[in-house]
């Protein structure tokens, strides 16, 4: 079993919809959770940071963090064409910088 | 701010000979850097792990000899592919721990290599 467990889609969805993406981890050590946008053939550029459980919004981005369930979401609002993209989470322990990502889920946004 | 850049943004070399990547944070300091590499939709995987200063620390099945990582400065980290093969070519990317903002890791561009 992978440490971080991520669908790798491909997901596609018209523009404006709400997308859900999700993932789940079996590691109960990781305290850093975090979600990374890749577009093809680019780095990944982070989106959203978290610690620990809660909640946290940014714009049209919303990252949920539920640690009792090991399971993290990142939510995104009116969706874009633009959106279309690879969407990473990641995480890590309280300890040192190395992150654990998941596989990846490719999102299309169509017009 | 928390730029990270990579040089060359891609390369093509022929079977044998060697290639230097360079990983610059642009407008930060960073103790550590890590190099990834990634193929073809697939997630991101960890080959080292560079502290300025010190010894690269490898993931195991990255070739330390094959791979090698010099990070002499803390703006600067250099990856250098030596004696490249086809199944060398990947996508290469770096990222930089920025320490004011809770150890967040800033990606590069990536550099895409074919060895021909």
């Amino acid at each position: 079993q992978k440490e971080v467990e991520q669908d790798p889609g491909p997901l596609s969805v018209p523009e404006g919809a709400i997308v859900s993406l999700n993932c789940t981890y079996s590691n109960s050590a990781f305290q850093y959770f975090m979600w990374y946008r890749q577009y093809s053939r680019k780095g990944p550029e982070l989106l959203m940071y978290t610690y620990s459980s809660g909640n946290k919004e940014d714009g049209r981005f919303t990252a949920q963090v539920d640690k009792s369930s090991k399971y993290i979401s990142l939510f995104i609002r009116d969706s874009q064409p633009s959106d279309s993209a690879t969407y990473l989470c990641a995480m890590r322990q309280g300890g040192g910088n190395k992150l654990t990502f998941g596989t990846g889920t490719q999102l299309k946004v169509e017009l | 701010g928390a730029v990270v850049s990579q040089h060359p943004s891609w390369v093509i070399c022929k079977s044998g000979t060697s290639v230097k990547i360079e990983c610059r944070s642009l407008d930060f300091q960073a103790t550590t850097m890590f190099w990834y590499r990634q193929f073809p939709k697939q997630s991101l995987m960890l080959m080292a792990t560079s502290n300025e200063g010190s010894k690269a620390t490898y993931e195991q099945g990255v070739e330390k000899d094959k791979f090698l990582i010099n990070h002499a400065s803390l703006t600067l980290s250099t990856l250098t592919v030596t004696s490249a093969h086809p199944e060398d070519s990947s996508f290469y990317i770096c990222s930089a721990v920025r320490l004011a903002a809770n150890y967040e890791q800033y990606f590069g561009p990536g550099t895409r290599l074919t060895v021909t």
